[in-house]
């Protein structure tokens, strides 16, 4: 049972307009959230997080926003550079809990 | 190291064989997970280490995986009798606080094994 989803498995935007990606989850007892990014044969790393107490977060060109009632987050990238073709995996987490909780995963191309 | 390694990177086994991997996480860190990743999927958790002590297996698949963390510092994963449904990245991580107290963890690049 996939808590954590992730349902565009890709996106494409032109360099310098924003990227944004999604992630859906459906345990509400879920109160940290990140995302996280993978470039092909390395392992992910860690780009950005949201506790549940804020709406926002805000990090250079990446801002991440939470909707608690409505169990979704996304991930925001301006302007969006080619460098940040990756996949992206978002991932929660609760404050008893003993592991992240990730998503498939949304594969970004930023066409130059 | 300044990052969490993994080693091997590749690992190929013969169907049957059993395999080490080896996770050197980020000095003093107490949390270590590791996870497993099928091709086209996001990371599953599979077990989780606060310093030496082994708080959570339930994502371990069977019990012919087996993690150690003898001295709350380095890790390993061991897959007896290898299937091929045991084809994926693992994945190593760790972070600075024992989980439960939110913040992020850090990835190593991960083993791929395949069994053949």
């Amino acid at each position: 049972d996939q808590q954590v989803k992730q349902n565009s498995p890709s996106l494409s935007v032109q360099e310098g307009r924003i990227s944004i990606l999604n992630c859906d989850y459906t345990n509400s007892m879920f109160d940290y959230f990140l995302w996280y990014k993978k470039y092909p044969a390395e392992g992910p790393t860690f780009l950005i997080s949201i506790s549940s107490i804020k709406d926002k977060n805000e990090d250079g060109r990446f801002t991440v926003f939470l909707n608690k009632s409505a169990k979704h987050l996304s991930l925001h990238i301006v302007p969006s550079q080619p460098g940040d073709s990756a996949v992206y995996f978002c991932a929660a987490s609760w404050n008893t809990g003993n592991q992240f909780y990730f998503g498939t995963g949304t594969s970004l191309t930023v066409i130059p | 190291g300044a990052g969490v390694s993994q080693s091997p990177r590749y690992k190929v086994a013969k169907r049957g064989q059993d395999v080490a991997l080896r996770c050197d996480p980020i000095s003093g860190h107490v949390s270590l997970f590791w996870y497993q990743q099928a091709l086209g999927q996001g990371p599953e958790f599979l077990t989780y280490f606060q310093n030496e002590a082994q708080l959570d297996k339930s994502g371990l698949p069977s019990d012919r995986f087996f993690a150690e963390r003898p001295e709350g510092s380095v890790s390993t994963l061991k897959i007896q009798r290898t299937q091929q449904e045991d084809s994926a990245v693992y994945l190593c991580a760790s972070s600075l606080v024992g989980a439960g107290v939110n913040t992020e963890a850090f990835f190593g690049q991960g083993t791929r094994l395949t069994v053949v």
